[in-house]
């Protein structure tokens, strides 16, 4: 079956450390997108890519790092620069042309620092 | 840049029906979708208007008129499985088909 799969579900990390939160895809799908979500709020966009090796930054990149190097691969690194990282992780997918812009997300990676 | 305001909350009783009014602003515009969220899950796509009108998809019904840079989303016949949070997104053409979500109208059925 077609779809997005991210990994983890859940993960915990400790002060000062990076992580990377994985997200795969075999829709064939040219974009890819990375949200924040925080409790009770909206989805903050961090990175999104439209094309393997290139990608821009979102409303809030700061703290965060990605690459595409496949185009079924979008893995976000959450570095310790990043100061309050505990939030709900989702990555989505979709096709790149003008009319059509259902994405699909994955199930999400709740991310908590301990 | 872009941004979209849509209310925080809604509350109606089983079937009712609620409007959702999103209002966005954006340079390169690839048109108006929404999309559902239960609790702890991910968000869903509902509908999508690329052009002015109204859309129908069964009990709920999207609305765009790009002249007022406006949409609404129509839930009829509400039933308490629509007790859900609903996000409208505009894909901006001139920045490289950015995707941006509004902050999300949480919607509570009762009985």
């Amino acid at each position: 079956d077609g779809g997005i799969t991210q990994s983890p579900k859940y993960l915990f990390r400790k002060e000062g450390q990076n992580v990377t939160l994985s997200c795969e895809q075999n829709l064939n799908h040219d974009a890819m997108y990375w949200y924040r979500q925080d409790p009770g709020q909206g989805l903050r966009l961090i990175y999104y890519s439209q094309i393997v090796n290139d990608f821009q930054k979102g409303d809030i990149a700061e703290g965060y790092s990605v690459s595409r190097e496949k185009k079924e691969s979008f893995p976000l690194t959450v570095t310790s620069a990043q100061k309050n990282p505990t939030a709900f992780y989702l990555c989505a997918s979709s096709y790149s042309v003008e009319g059509i812009t259902e994405a699909f997300f994955g199930q999400g990676t709740r991310l908590t620092v301990v | 840049g872009q941004s979209l305001e849509q209310p925080s909350e809604v509350t109606a009783v089983e079937g009712a029906i609620v409007q959702i009014n999103c209002t966005y602003q954006t340079s390169g515009f690839y048109g108006l979708s929404w999309y559902q969220q239960h609790d702890g899950g991910a968000p869903t796509f509902l509908s999508y208007n690329g052009l002015d009108g109204l859309e129908e998809t069964g009990r709920f019904s999207s609305f765009l008129s790009r002249s007022d840079s406006y949409g609404y989303l129509l839930l009829q016949e509400l039933q308490m499985k629509d007790s859900a949070s609903y996000f409208c997104a505009v894909r901006d053409g001139a920045a490289g088909n950015k995707l941006t979500f509004g902050g999300g109208t949480r919607v509570l059925v009762k009985p």
